[in-house]
C-alpha cells in the first residue's frame, strides 16, 4: 500500500460546477499538507498549503486535512476552463515530501 | 526572479549514450531536489541536497545515475549509460526552508531509443 493514495482519474466536470480533489494517506506523522496544480507540458507549482488539521481558503480554493480519517480534499468552486490540470497532493512529516498520483481535472466549457 | 532553469528542455538521444541534465536553482534557496516523473509511477524524488551536500539519494534508481551540485547556483544530473527505461520527463526544484515549497522548472523530457 501507498503512503498517499490520489485517484489519477481523469475527472471531468461542467465548468462552474464545483469540484472535490481528495487524498488519503496512511502515515500519522505527517504534518504538512500541499497541494500543487501542475499545466500539460509544465512543472508542478503550490496552490495550497495547510499545516495540521482545518481548513484554509483562497478565493475560488479550498483546502481541508482531517487528520483523524487521514483524508485531505480540494475544493474548487465556479471551476473554470483554465482550471484544467493535474492536481498532485503531497505531505511531510519529518523528511521529504510523499506525493500523491495526481488526478487530472478536466473542466468542459 | 527568474525562478528554476533546466537546460535542455528536450533530449533525444540513443540507448547507450551518456545523457547531462542541468539545473539553476532560484538564488536564495538552500535545497534542490531532482525528480522523475513517468505516467505509471508518477513523481518519484530521485535525490536531493542542502547547503550543496546530497542528503539523501535513496531515489536514485541504479549507479547508472549521478548527480552533483558543485555550488550552489549549479547541479547536474548524469545517467550514463542511458537505456530506453529512462526515458521520462526530469524535474529539479529549488526550496528555501527544508522542502514543503518547492519551486519547479519546466523539467528536461528525455527520449532514449
Amino acid at each position: 500500500q501507498k503512503e498517499v493514495e490520489q485517484d489519477p482519474g481523469p475527472l471531468s466536470v461542467p465548468e462552474g460546477a464545483i469540484v472535490s480533489l481528495n487524498c488519503t494517506y496512511s502515515n500519522s506523522a505527517f504534518q504538512y499538507f500541499m497541494w500543487y496544480r501542475q499545466y500539460s507540458r509544465k512543472g508542478p507549482e503550490l496552490l495550497m498549503y495547510t499545516y495540521s488539521s482545518g481548513n484554509k481558503e483562497d478565493g475560488r480554493f479550498t483546502a481541508q486535512v482531517d487528520k483523524s480519517s487521514k483524508y485531505i480534499s480540494l475544493f474548487i468552486r465556479d471551476s473554470q476552463p483554465s482550471d484544467s490540470a493535474t492536481y498532485l497532493c503531497a505531505m511531510r512529516g519529518n523528511y521529504q515530501l510523499i506525493w500523491g498520483a495526481g488526478t487530472k481535472l478536466i473542466i468542459k466549457p | 526572479d527568474a525562478g528554476v532553469i533546466q537546460s535542455p528542455r528536450h533530449e533525444v538521444t540513443e540507448m547507450g549514450q551518456e545523457v547531462t541534465l542541468r539545473c539553476k536553482p532560484i538564488s536564495g534557496h538552500d535545497y534542490l531536489f531532482w525528480y522523475r516523473q513517468t505516467m505509471m509511477r508518477g513523481l518519484e524524488l530521485l535525490i536531493y541536497f542542502n547547503n550543496n551536500v546530497p542528503i539523501d539519494d535513496s531515489g536514485m534508481p541504479e549507479d547508472r545515475f549521478s548527480a552533483k551540485m558543485p555550488n550552489a547556483s549549479f547541479s547536474t544530473l548524469k545517467i550514463q549509460p542511458s537505456e530506453p527505461r529512462d526515458s521520462a520527463v526530469y524535474f529539479c526544484a529549488s526550496s528555501r526552508e527544508g522542502g514543503n515549497i518547492q519551486y519547479f522548472g519546466a523539467g528536461t523530457r528525455l527520449s532514449v531509443l
